[in-house]
């Protein structure tokens, strides 16, 4: 079976603009999570995906957005770039919602810069 | 929402020692506890992972204890080598309802 996957891989941007990231799960996972991670701060939880509907969303301001596709692909979206929304971003999918015990499979993440 | 810490935020131990690296929470019906491995680089993976009728589960070398009551599980790895440097995360979660919260990591350094 194929990871997941993410793309772009590495992104530079600057103040103000906006960005889209895409995450394609593993075949038959209908779950993604999106987490965005920093050094000091571990892996902060953005959004939960599951069959196309957002279950949860974390503690981030409404310039992260996201959306889920019928094929369980999903994308995120940051309006209005910031200097600390530099991060890698992290998506992961899992066979159902992932607090309800299902491993999750990491992508290998989208290095984002701002400048 | 859910409250995780993890301590210590960094350890170092020599190659063939012992690592415990615990992680707290505070929702006390969290039912499903997973630690994660993330080496340098590369993406975070599952290593093990405990539910909550089961007080301990070992994995080879790893092994992951629960204290309910105490509201803390732990991660142990018994003979340590240098392929176990790297970033561990807890990430204690209360049901299909709610997301996994990830603990901020523990930097774990095995030297040889």
């Amino acid at each position: 079976k194929a990871g997941v996957t993410q793309t772009p891989r590495y992104l530079i941007k600057t103040r103000g603009q906006q960005v889209t990231l895409s995450c394609s799960p593993i075949s038959g996972h209908r779950s993604v999570s999106w987490y965005q991670q920093t050094p000091g701060q571990g892996l902060q939880f953005l959004f939960e995906y599951f069959s196309e509907t957002q279950r949860n969303k974390g503690n981030f301001p409404g310039r992260f957005s996201g959306r889920q596709f019928s094929n369980s692909r999903s994308e995120m979206n940051v309006s209005t770039l910031e200097l600390g929304d530099s991060a890698l971003y992290l998506c992961a999918s899992s066979l159902a919602p992932s607090g309800g015990g299902y491993e999750q499979y990491f992508g290998p993440g989208t290095r984002l810069t701002v400048t | 929402g859910e409250n995780v810490e993890q301590h210590p935020s960094t350890l170092s131990v020599q190659e063939g020692d012992s690592a415990v690296i615990k992680c707290t929470y505070s929702d006390s019906a969290s039912n499903y506890f997973p630690w994660y491995k993330q080496e340098l680089g590369k993406r975070p993976q599952l290593i093990i992972d405990i539910r909550s009728n089961v007080g301990e589960k070992k994995d080879q070398r790893i092994a992951v204890t629960l204290n309910k009551t105490a509201k803390h599980f732990s991660l142990h790895i018994t003979e340590t080598q240098p392929e176990d440097s790297a970033v561990y995360f807890c990430a204690p979660s209360f049901s299909g309802n709610t997301p996994l919260v990830f603990g901020k990591g523990t930097r774990l350094s095995v030297i040889a």
